[in-house]
This record gives structure tokens, sequence and C-alpha cells, in this order.
């Protein structure tokens, strides 16, 4: 049973160019989350796709989009790359919890992530 | 926003001592969960705490959820050098969004 899976491990970027990450979740899974983890910090949420649509987003600004596929797999775009966006980005996959007021949310499961470099 | 704080960011624990890392949010939490991340790795799963109060025990790890359910705790007994790594909270609110405390960092001398 495949876990979640993320290409490429490394990127090496200039300022200004465009990337795209890749993601397939967890066999059984339909959620996939993305994170953005600096060095030395906590993953910071992106956003999330349920059913090919983003259905919560974080603090980032409009650089960043996404998508997903009718296999629940992810993309993860970003535009215009900064300095900045130097970091592992993290996919995760998770169950959607049915209902915006359960008190219970489904565990992620993080892929190995994308080490992405801006020079 | 969410924010979630962890205390310490960094623990150096002796082998064998025990340590506790807390974890504090500024809005009340459906539920609360724990990560761990190995060096060069990716967070894993360790534990969800959903009810105020509760605790659950994973081993040599104590978890627990405040009564307001806006805080919670890992204590870890007879500390080992597997414990190694950097423990995250993650907040838990409604619409599965979970926010990311920045960890506690632990570095264990043998």
């Amino acid at each position: 049973d495949a876990g979640v899976t993320q290409s490429p491990t490394h990127l090496i970027k200039t300022r200004g160019q465009q990337v795209t990450l890749r993601c397939s979740p967890k066999s059984g899974h339909d959620t996939v989350s993305w994170y953005q983890q600096a060095l030395g910090q906590g993953p910071q949420f992106i956003f999330q796709y349920y059913e090919e649509e983003e259905r919560q987003r974080g603090n980032f600004p409009d650089r960043f989009s996404g998508h997903q596929f009718p296999n629940y797999s992810s993309e993860l775009n970003v535009n215009a790359l900064l300095l900045g966006d130097s970091a592992l980005y993290l996919c995760a996959s998770s169950f959607r919890v049915p209902g915006p007021s359960s008190s219970y949310n489904s565990p992620l499961h993080f892929g190995n992530g994308t080490r992405l470099t801006v020079t | 926003g969410q924010q979630v704080m962890q205390i310490p960011q960094y623990q150096h624990v002796q082998e064998g001592e025990d340590f506790t890392t807390y974890c504090n949010s500024s809005t009340t939490l459906s539920n609360i969960q724990w990560y761990k991340q190995r060096p060069g790795g990716h967070p894993v799963f360790l534990i969800q705490l959903v009810k105020s109060g509760e605790v659950k025990k994973q081993k040599r790890l104590t978890f627990q959820f405040g009564e307001a359910k806006k805080n919670s705790s890992l204590h870890i007994t007879a500390t080992q050098t597997t414990d190694v790594g950097t423990y995250f909270c993650a907040g838990g609110a409604a619409g599965n969004k979970l926010t990311f405390g920045g960890g506690t960092r632990v570095l264990v001398k043998p």
C-alpha cells in the first residue's frame, strides 16, 4: 500500500521562474493539503483540496495555486518565485471529515517533501 | 487567524531523564494532534486528542489536552536516543484545517 509520494525530491529555480510540484495521496485518501516548511520552523498551511476544489487556504499570496485531479492527485504551482519561497514543500493526504462542526480531524499522512531552492 | 505556539523551542535532555513540551493556541480548538519529525524526515502522526481534559499514553509518551481546549502538553519519561527529533502540535479547527506550532527540537545527551 503506497504512502504519499511527491516529485521531484529536489528542485533549484531562479527568481521569477515558475515551478510545479506533484503529489499522489495515500491509497484511499481523498483530501490533499499542502504545507510550506522553512528551515527550523513548523509546517505552514498553504491550501487544501477536496473533490477537485480548493476548500481552505492559508495566508499565502495568489502566486501559490493548485489543482486536484479526478484520481485525487494534486499539483502545487508557484509563480514569480522569490528567494523567500525556498523551503521544503510537504504534501499531506487524509480522509475528508464530513461536516464543518466535526470535532475530529483526520490525521495527516505526509510525503517526503520537495526541497525547493530559489537562487 | 489562529496561532499555535510551542515551548520550549529547544530541549536538551540527558538520556534517562523526563521532560515536558507545551502547546498553546490563541483560540479554542476542536482537537489537537501531535506529530514527530526526525531530522531529514517528514512529520509522522502520533496521536489526536478531542475531549476536554483528555489524557492519552503511548508507552513513555503522555499527551494531555487542556480543560479549555486551548493548550496541550507532551511528557516523555526516561528519554532515549530514539526520541530525538522535532515534536509538533497541530491545532484542529472546523473544516479539516490543521495549524502547526513551531515545534520543540529534542536533543538527547547520552
